[in-house]
């Protein structure tokens, strides 16, 4: 299986800008979850999906992050605009019901100028 | 509100000493923990995990124990190696209903040659 699969590696953008985060999970896992790596807090659950549903959106930092999975194979993560201090790296996992392990992709890089 | 705290921001170890990287939360529901090791430019991986029925789980060379009435679990790696440098995340989540994973800020390990 090639696993979680995330783009773009890096995104280096202006403040103001879009930005557009995308990630595959891996084939057959029914939930989803992007996470925030961060200095201060460390990974910070920002939204989980289960069966493509949004389930615990409450760490989304703000109304300009909105995420969608408009199917078991696909989801965006999408900040407008962006901040300088939306600078992090931005992880993606998923798992299956039936499973304790969650498997990471290798992240997005962000940077706001 | 951190639920899942990891006060120690950094380790260092001789090699083939002992590694012992403590976390601590503050939901007593939580009933499954997980660690997770992270290298520089790539995602968290799964390293080990526990529930709360038992208070110690063991693998090769690392052991996580569970201390529920201190709400307290710890890594110990023995004997450390230079490969194990990295940054170890604790997680706690709940084996049914809500599958939210919490994660800790991370501790920096570095094993010394």
């Amino acid at each position: 299986d090639a696993g979680v699969i995330q783009s773009p590696r890096h995104e280096v953008t202006e403040m103001g800008q879009e930005v557009t985060l995308r990630c595959k999970p891996i084939s057959g896992h029914d939930y989803l979850f992007w996470y925030r790596q961060t200095m201060m807090r460390g990974l910070e659950l920002l939204i989980y999906f289960n069966n493509n549903v949004p389930i615990d959106d409450s760490g989304m930092p703000e109304d300009r992050f909105s995420a969608k999975m408009p199917n078991a194979s696909f989801s965006t993560l999408k900040i407008q605009p962006s901040e300088p201090r939306d600078s992090a790296v931005y992880f993606c996992a998923s798992r299956q019901t039936n499973t304790g392990e969650l498997f990471f992709g290798e992240g997005s890089r962000l940077t706001v100028l | 509100d951190q639920q899942v705290k990891q006060n120690s921001p950094s380790l260092s170890v001789q090699e083939g000493r002992i590694s012992i990287l403590n976390c601590d939360y503050t939901n007593s529901m939580f009933d499954y923990f997980l660690w997770y090791k992270k290298y520089p430019a790539e995602g968290p991986t799964f390293l080990i995990s526990i529930s709360s029925i038992k208070d110690k789980n063991e693998d090769g060379r690392f052991t996580v124990f569970l201390n529920k009435s201190a709400k307290h679990l710890s890594l110990h790696i023995v004997p450390s190696q230079p490969g194990d440098s990295a940054v170890y995340f604790c997680a706690a989540s709940f084996l049914s209903g809500t599958y939210k994973y919490i994660f800790g800020t991370g501790t920096r390990l570095k094993v010394l040659a």
